[in-house]
């Protein structure tokens, strides 16, 4: 199985903020890494695919690089509506999510 | 646009079976894709269970592989799930997922999630 580990697991920041989430896969994944954004009592929601691509409708103030097995999530400029859990996930093989990230307000 | 909404009963006795639905709208069930069943224990992160083709074929998370059964209905196109000999563990937030048969295997559209507790 691929082990994926995301980091931190709760940060603080404020509205403005420039924030940057990582997420390690335990063996080489190419870019078969996905980015979701899940808000307490709903759906996880794709943010990023195939870890740069975003997903339509998804502001341009979140972007994805990486490859191979390290990746990071960037929110260019944090705004009051993106506090909430990150994860990644991998489509290499059988998927499997990270623990997530919880972005909270400071 | 696909939509997916998850029912079946929300409370499930030590030992029985878990059964749970997926209705899926806006497009077919026959369109390559996998139908695939994703959990959240409450508090907690995702875990896959498992997924679907409109083929039959199916893949299982190993963790869960003893216990799973997923099944297509294509007449009313929707797929559905069950878990058998459940235990207070299986306590979760049931999501069915749409993901990608083709690489890089994502999940795009998400059900609004259904809360499975485990008790007498």
């Amino acid at each position: 199985d691929i082990q994926m580990t995301q980091s931190p697991s709760s940060l603080s920041a404020s509205v403005g903020d420039r924030v940057t989430i990582t997420c390690r896969a335990s063996q080489s994944i190419s870019t078969y890494l996905h980015w979701y954004q899940q808000k307490p009592g709903k759906a996880p929601k794709l943010l990023i695919y195939a870890a740069s691509s975003l997903q339509s409708g998804v502001p341009s103030r979140f972007s994805g690089s990486g490859s191979g097995t390290d990746f990071t999530l960037t929110i260019s400029s944090l705004q009051p509506e993106d506090f909430a859990t990150y994860y990644c996930q991998q489509g290499y093989s059988t998927p499997g999510f990270g623990g997530g990230t919880k972005v909270e307000i400071k | 646009q696909v939509q997916l909404q998850e029912s079946g009963p929300g409370l499930v006795k030590p030992s029985g079976t878990l059964s749970l639905t997926c209705a899926v709208s806006g497009g077919s069930i026959s369109s390559n894709n996998w139908w695939s069943w994703v959990r959240q224990p409450p508090g907690t992160g995702l875990e896959w269970i498992g997924e679907i083709h409109h083929s039959g074929s199916t893949n299982y998370n190993p963790s869960l592989k003893s216990r799973v059964t997923m099944s297509v209905d294509k007449s009313k196109n929707q797929f559905s799930l069950k878990v058998s000999s459940v235990t207070a563990a299986d306590t979760a937030v049931y999501y069915c997922a749409r993901k990608m048969a083709t690489t890089p295997y994502y999940f795009d559209y998400w059900g609004q999630g259904t809360l499975v507790t485990v008790s007498s």
